[in-house]
């Protein structure tokens, strides 16, 4: 079983409508939770960290974690056509210093 | 804002040549680390640095991979003998503890 998945898409999203970016994690003593936006050629870039269950808000952006279901989930409101990226998960566990990393979901968002 | 700074950004080896990236982490940060990413494939680590030492590494980072903090502010990843399937980018990361990752712009290493 993969460390963190998430669904590599392509996710198609239409301007101004909610995204919904879903990872999965699967050892449970994972602490740290964190999402990565990057553009194609580029490198990660942190959007969100979130380390204790229910909901992270940040502007339009909001982390959900549910670390009974092994869940964290990232939302993007009013979708602009510059958040057409891939959206990185990535976990640490305790004890361990790496982040793991899911394979990403390519996002599109439509004008 | 302080940053992550990579060099070179681009760097073409031939086959069984050294190679060293170089990376310059946010200054006060006390995790290093070294990822990379194959074209079209996820984010891998290869090794974390703590403490003047390798913390972790992975199956990746085997006896052609090594790192070294020579200065106080530098963080090199040096391959000795490059292999096709060295080609990707190279990203180079800290942290100020075990919270956010901060990254580098990356080196894409191109060997030939």
């Amino acid at each position: 079983q993969k460390e963190v998945e998430q669904n590599s898409g392509p996710l198609s999203v239409p301007e101004g409508a909610i995204a919904s970016l879903n990872c999965t994690y699967s050892d449970r003593v994972s602490q740290s939770f964190f999402w990565y936006r990057q553009y194609s050629g580029k490198s990660p870039e942190l959007i969100m960290s979130i380390y204790s269950n229910g909901d992270k808000e940040d502007g339009r952006f909001t982390a959900q974690l549910n670390k009974a279901s092994q869940y964290v989930s990232l939302l993007i409101r009013d979708s602009q056509p510059s958040d057409s990226a891939t959206y990185l998960c990535a976990v640490s566990i305790q004890g361990a210093q790496k982040l793991v990393f899911g394979q990403g979901t390519r996002l599109t968002i439509n004008p | 804002e302080p940053e992550v700074t990579q060099t070179p950004s681009h760097q073409v080896t031939q086959m069984g040549q050294e190679v060293i990236l170089r990376c310059v982490p946010i200054s006060n940060h006390l995790y290093f680390y070294w990822y990379r990413q194959i074209l079209g494939q996820k984010v891998e680590f290869l090794v974390s640095f703590y403490n003047n030492e390798i913390s972790e590494k992975s199956e990746i980072f085997d006896d052609q991979f090594s790192v070294e903090r020579p200065d106080g502010s530098n963080f090199t990843l040096k391959i000795r003998s490059t292999k096709l399937e060295d080609s990707a980018m190279y990203f180079c990361a800290s942290r100020p503890g075990l919270t956010e990752a901060f990254f580098g712009q990356g080196t894409r290493l191109t060997v030939v």
